[in-house]
């Protein structure tokens, strides 16, 4: 199984300012997927990370909002952008299981509140 | 369009047998997780369908009927431990990407 790790783990930020969330992972992979789970909410998709061009973003997420880098196989970004207290949530990186393993894994998380 | 539907809250007896179910209408279809998620962890998996059919892991075992759009976790033995949200998700045709129901928050009494 893949070991993914995020940082921060948790952080407490102002309206107004952004938030860069690390992910990186223990293998190559060409896709990680971005997540958003608001407060007693289910998941919900924000953007496909692929290396090597632009991100893919699901209905009703922005670039502007949620940029992401992929500068490699094993390493990913996502910003908060102008944050509001509307983008508290956890915010988590997840990447589709190894060839021939179809567990999807997801990393550890990284619990955001504004004020 | 994407709808994966599953009851909000569920509750059961220590030792008992919960079925959870989801129901799917997606565009595309590439198979359906179960993950098991407790409060302030990440989702950790469970399961996995993409033939019609009963998956059996131990405590757990899921179902899934494709021409139904519908799938169930069954939890037996249940356990204080087995208190958490369960998250139905499916996944799209060609990019791998998740779908997640709106997930199932169960509540075991002893």
């Amino acid at each position: 199984s893949a070991v993914i790790s995020q940082k921060p783990s948790r952080d407490i930020c102002q309206r107004g300012t952004s938030l860069t969330i690390q992910c990186q992972v223990d293998s190559q992979v060409t896709m990680m997927f971005w997540y958003r789970q608001q407060p007693g909410q289910s998941l919900t998709l924000i953007a496909t990370a692929n290396q090597g061009s632009e991100a893919t973003y699901e209905s009703g997420f922005v670039i502007d909002k949620f940029p992401i880098s992929r500068p490699n196989l094993t390493f990913s970004t996502l910003t908060v952008s102008n944050m509001s207290p509307e983008d508290s949530s956890i915010y988590l990186c997840s990447l589709p299981g190894l060839a021939g393993n179809n567990e999807q894994f997801f990393g550890p998380g990284t619990r955001l509140t504004v004020l | 369009g994407q709808n994966i539907d599953q009851p909000t809250e569920m509750t059961a007896t220590e030792g008992a047998i919960v079925q959870i179910n989801c129901t799917y209408q997606t565009s595309g279809f590439n198979g359906l997780f179960w993950y098991q998620q407790h409060a302030g962890e990440a989702p950790t998996f469970l399961s996995y369908n993409v033939l019609d059919g009963l998956e059996e892991k131990g405590r757990f075992s899921s179902f899934l009927s494709r021409s139904k759009g519908y799938s169930y976790l069954l939890l037996k033995e249940l356990q204080m431990k087995d208190s958490a949200s369960y998250l139905c998700a499916v996944r799209d045709l060609g990019f791998q990407k998740l779908v997640f129901g709106t997930g199932t928050r169960l509540l075991v009494s002893p």
